[in-house]
């Protein structure tokens, strides 16, 4: 099973910081990954597809990077609404793996 | 609007069994890929097991095959998870998640259902 490595586990950061979280696959995966966000109680919620691809209605200030074995999910600017728990997924082959996830705080 | 809504979840004993459905609405389930995908308390998400719209392509991790069977009933709008012989690493929040069209990412996802496996 692909292995996917995600950093890092938790972060803190201010309104307004630039976020960068990253995940390494253990193989080579192309463009087939996915990013996730997730609010305590909450299911997740997709953001990125296809590593770099924006999910209709999701704010611009998220971007997704990358190809092969590294990737980035970028915030530009962190609004209150941002804090939350950030996953990767890699959908190039099954088993699908996510990574451990980071947790984003309030600094 | 496109809806997921599990039910089925609940306290059973170790060896026992539970069958999680998720009811679909708001768009032609037949079309798409469907998902399981749980979360233990205070762990990350973990992919269970994906069905194809026709039920061709059926996959599961390796924590489940052989214990959990996914199915899913095109004409009810229906995903079932049929889990047997849990043990208590199968307690989580069980979700059902969509996959995006002309994408496998999962683009909608149900609110999930507890399942907590005890004696």
């Amino acid at each position: 099973a692909i292995q996917m490595t995600q950093s890092p586990s938790s972060l803190s950061a201010s309104v307004g910081d630039r976020v960068t979280i990253t995940c390494r696959a253990s193989q080579g995966i192309r463009n087939d990954l996915g990013w996730y966000q997730q609010k305590p109680g909450k299911a997740p919620k997709l953001l990125i597809y296809a590593a770099s691809s924006l999910q209709s209605g999701v704010p611009s200030r998220f971007s997704g990077s990358g190809s092969g074995t590294d990737f980035t999910l970028t915030i530009s600017s962190l609004q209150p609404e941002d804090f939350a728990t950030y996953y990767c997924l890699q959908d190039y082959n099954y088993p699908r793996t996510f990574g451990g996830g980071t947790k984003v705080e309030i600094k | 609007e496109v809806q997921l809504v599990e039910s089925g979840g609940g306290l059973v004993k170790p060896g026992g069994s539970l069958r999680l459905s998720c009811a679909a609405s708001g768009f032609t389930f037949s079309s798409y890929s469907m998902n399981w995908v749980r979360q233990a308390p205070g762990k990350g998400l973990e992919w269970v097991s994906s069905i194809s719209s026709s039920s061709s392509y059926i996959y599961y991790a390796d924590s489940v095959k052989g214990r959990f069977t996914i199915s899913r009933d095109n004409a009810k709008n229906s995903l079932y998870l049929q889990m047997n012989s849990l043990r208590a690493e199968d307690t989580a929040v069980y979700y059902c998640a969509r996959d995006s069209y002309g994408d496998p990412d999962f683009d909608y996802w149900g609110q999930g259902t507890l399942v907590t496996v005890s004696s």
